[in-house]
């Protein structure tokens, strides 16, 4: 099967501050990376995602960079804002179905 | 458009004890997911539905089940309930389609406390 790292498992920054969560997978098959940012009471919400045939994607303040060879993937804000304080999980799937492995997820709190 | 409504939104339960919880995904996606989640243990994959046919199963044991009818609401069920089940149950739907790999729309979850 497929196993997803993330690290670290906590982070804080300040306020317009740049954070970074990293995650590596296991299962060379996996071609989709998304992120997902979840609120307190609140199911995830997907923030961007990467498919494999792509190095890197921007959205705004919020990129994401994949390295296949190396089999790891990196989210990035920039300019942090109190409202990016949330849990971020990092997944990996495969060509078929909709199997999500997950990451154990990065609790970020920005200081105001 | 309504999102993924998922209910009860929480119950508690007694060793032993099953419950069914019910999701609602987003009007035109055939693709509903169930995942557990656990603190440290993020979230856990425990199968998926597509078009009333079960397409993928995690690793969890046959305690935990599932099903979607045909207006692609889905239920899951969990037997003789144990301590360690306690978790936030997460429903995601999506448009699935044959290869599926597309975004997942999650339900705020229900959560089962098991006493």
């Amino acid at each position: 099967g497929e196993n997803v790292e993330q690290h670290p498992s906590t982070l804080s920054v300040q306020e317009g501050d740049s954070a970074v969560i990293k995650c590596t997978y296991s299962d060379s098959a996996s071609n989709y990376f998304p992120w997902y940012k979840q609120e307190l009471g609140k199911g995830p919400q997907l923030i961007i995602d990467i498919r494999s045939n792509v190095g890197e994607k921007k959205d705004q303040r919020i990129a994401v960079t994949l390295n296949k060879t190396a089999k790891h993937f990196s989210l990035h804000i920039t300019e942090t804002q109190p409202e990016d304080s949330a849990v971020y999980f990092c997944a990996a799937s495969k060509p078929t179905g909709n199997q999500f492995y997950f990451g154990t997820g990065t609790s970020l709190t920005v200081i105001p | 458009k309504a999102g993924v409504t998922q209910t009860p939104r929480y119950l508690i339960k007694t060793r032993g004890q099953q419950v069914t919880l019910s999701c609602s995904p987003i009007s035109g996606h055939r693709s509903v997911s169930w995942y557990q989640q656990t603190p440290g243990q993020g979230l856990q994959f425990l199968f998926e539905y597509f078009s009333e046919t079960q397409r993928n199963k995690g690793n969890f044991p046959g305690r935990f089940s599932g099903r979607q009818f045909s207006n692609s609401r889905s239920e899951m069920n969990v037997s003789t309930l144990e301590l360690g089940d306690s978790a936030l149950y997460l429903c995601a739907s999506s448009l699935g389609g044959v290869r599926g790999t597309g975004e997942l729309f999650f339900g705020e979850g229900s959560r089962l406390t098991v006493l």
